[in-house]
């Protein structure tokens, strides 16, 4: 297993352009995350899925911003039409949906950073 | 409403030294999880611990210790005898077992250990 894998790592694009990013979980983890990180601050929670069912949303999470989990494994995070404000670390995390306190951590990926010009 | 701060922003210490990372948080739950994260340059939120409401007993884990206390709503996270390698933004996060799923997380600490 090797952890949270998220592409691109990078990605530089002009504004009013769209973008789609990828977040593979850790298999088996039926609960997905996406969060947003500015530099300076910590993460932001955008979204979460448990299987492929979206339970919650941010106000952070414009109408610009969409995010799906097909089947329940990997998720895709789109910005459409992007604004110099969207620049930003984009993160997303996964855990087990047990209920053990040792398995309420939630593990992170390494991130997409993306600038917009 | 449910909210972590870290008021310290920056700590720089010599390699060696311990070094304390304060946390508050707040949150009218009776029942949540409190984790501390690190963040090295590569970007990835490393899990390093965590603790439930219920349990306020204080653990060592190699350098690792903290000290919760639910009567002034702190989970303060220390490092011992601190290494180069420790140097990272630590974040502290929050995370409820009803109403809501996220985690919340402080702004964080910039940690330096310098040789």
């Amino acid at each position: 297993d090797t952890g949270v894998s998220q592409n691109p790592r990078h990605k530089i694009t002009k504004r009013g352009q769209n973008v789609t990013f990828r977040c593979d979980p850790i298999s088996e983890h039926n609960r997905l995350y996406w969060y947003r990180q500015t530099l300076g601050q910590g993460p932001e929670f955008l979204t979460y899925f448990q299987n492929e069912a979206q339970l919650e949303k941010s106000r952070l999470l414009s109408d610009r911003f969409s995010a799906e989990r097909p089947k329940g494994s990997f998720s895709t995070l789109e910005i459409q039409r992007t604004e110099q404000g969207d620049s930003a670390m984009y993160l997303c995390a996964s855990r087990p949906d047990r209920s053990y306190v040792s398995d309420t951590e939630a593990f992170f990926g390494q991130g997409t950073r993306l600038t917009v010009v | 409403a449910q909210k972590v701060t870290q008021a310290q922003t920056e700590i720089s210490v010599v390699e060696k030294e311990d070094v304390t990372l304060d946390c508050v948080y707040e949150t009218r739950d009776t029942t949540y999880y409190l984790f501390w994260y690190k963040q090295p340059p590569s970007g990835e939120l490393v899990f390093l611990i965590r603790r439930n409401s219920f349990d306020e007993q204080n653990e060592i884990s190699g350098r690792y210790s903290w000290n919760f206390q639910k009567s002034t709503s702190s989970f303060n996270f220390t490092i011992t005898a601190s290494q180069v390698v420790d140097s990272a933004v630590y974040f502290c996060a929050l995370h409820l077992t009803s109403g809501t799923y996220k985690y919340i997380f402080g702004t964080g600490t910039r940690l330096k250990v310098l040789a």
